[in-house]
């Protein structure tokens, strides 16, 4: 099946710095990606959505300032933490779409991020 | 908009029982359906994919059903196994295929 890569899988930054954490799909062009983040023992909750050249959607409460997200190309999404706090330590997960006609959703194997 | 529900929220079994995880969703006008299964602290992966126009999909001991009218999937794993133990999630792609929407899922813990 597809394969979404996601970099890094561990990150551990101190306060008030920025984080990049990529998203890639290795053998297919995604149009559509997502970003998520994961609390612990919760559910998935959805960032944004990008689309390839285009600004990314905001879920409401997302601040976009803080979490930029770039897809710059059909096979790489972006998502950085700028200016990180303590509270944005979290799990983040990044999804693509693969396809039009079959669409199947990917998900890479997620980011670790603790800030200290 | 698309609200996706599944129950039970958490579920506790022995060994070897069979069992259903419910899902529905409130927008039938939907491209896919996902069930996906979680470890704790990992990423996602893919269980079944069921497209708007089947019924369901089977691989191994999962069996995966799709009504849409009704707005409900359900997944069933048969003979449950220890190594089953995780949080089983569902998501719908819109008919755009641009959203994916997800329940909070069902955490299984199966017991040897």
């Amino acid at each position: 099946g597809a394969v979404v890569s996601q970099h890094p899988s561990r990150v551990i930054c101190k306060s008030g710095t920025s984080v990049k954490i990529e998203c890639r799909s290795l053998d297919f062009q995604a149009t559509t990606m997502f970003w998520y983040r994961q609390f612990p023992k919760q559910s998935l909750m959805l960032m944004a959505t990008s689309n390839e050249g285009s600004k990314a959607t905001y879920e409401q409460g997302v601040e976009k300032d803080k979490f930029l997200i770039n897809h710059a190309s059909l096979t790489l999404s972006t998502l950085t933490v700028t200016s990180a706090h303590p509270e944005d330590s979290s799990f983040y997960i990044c999804s693509a779409l693969s396809g039009r006609v079959n669409t199947e959703a990917f998900f890479g194997q997620g980011t670790r991020l603790t800030v200290v | 908009k698309q609200e996706v529900t599944q129950i039970p929220a958490a579920l506790s079994v022995p060994e070897g029982e069979n069992l259903v995880l419910n899902c529905s969703f409130t927008d039938s006008a939907i491209y896919n359906l996902q069930w996906f299964r979680q470890d704790p602290g990992k990423g996602l992966t893919s269980l079944l994919l069921i497209q708007s126009s089947q019924r369901e999909q089977t691989s191994g001991r999962l069996n995966a059903s799709l009504d849409k009218s009704s707005g409900r999937s359900t997944l069933y794993i048969a003979a449950s196994q220890p190594g089953d133990s995780a949080t089983y999630l569902c998501a719908v792609i819109d008919q755009a295929g641009t959203a994916l929407i997800f329940g909070k899922g069902t955490t299984l813990s199966v017991s040897s």
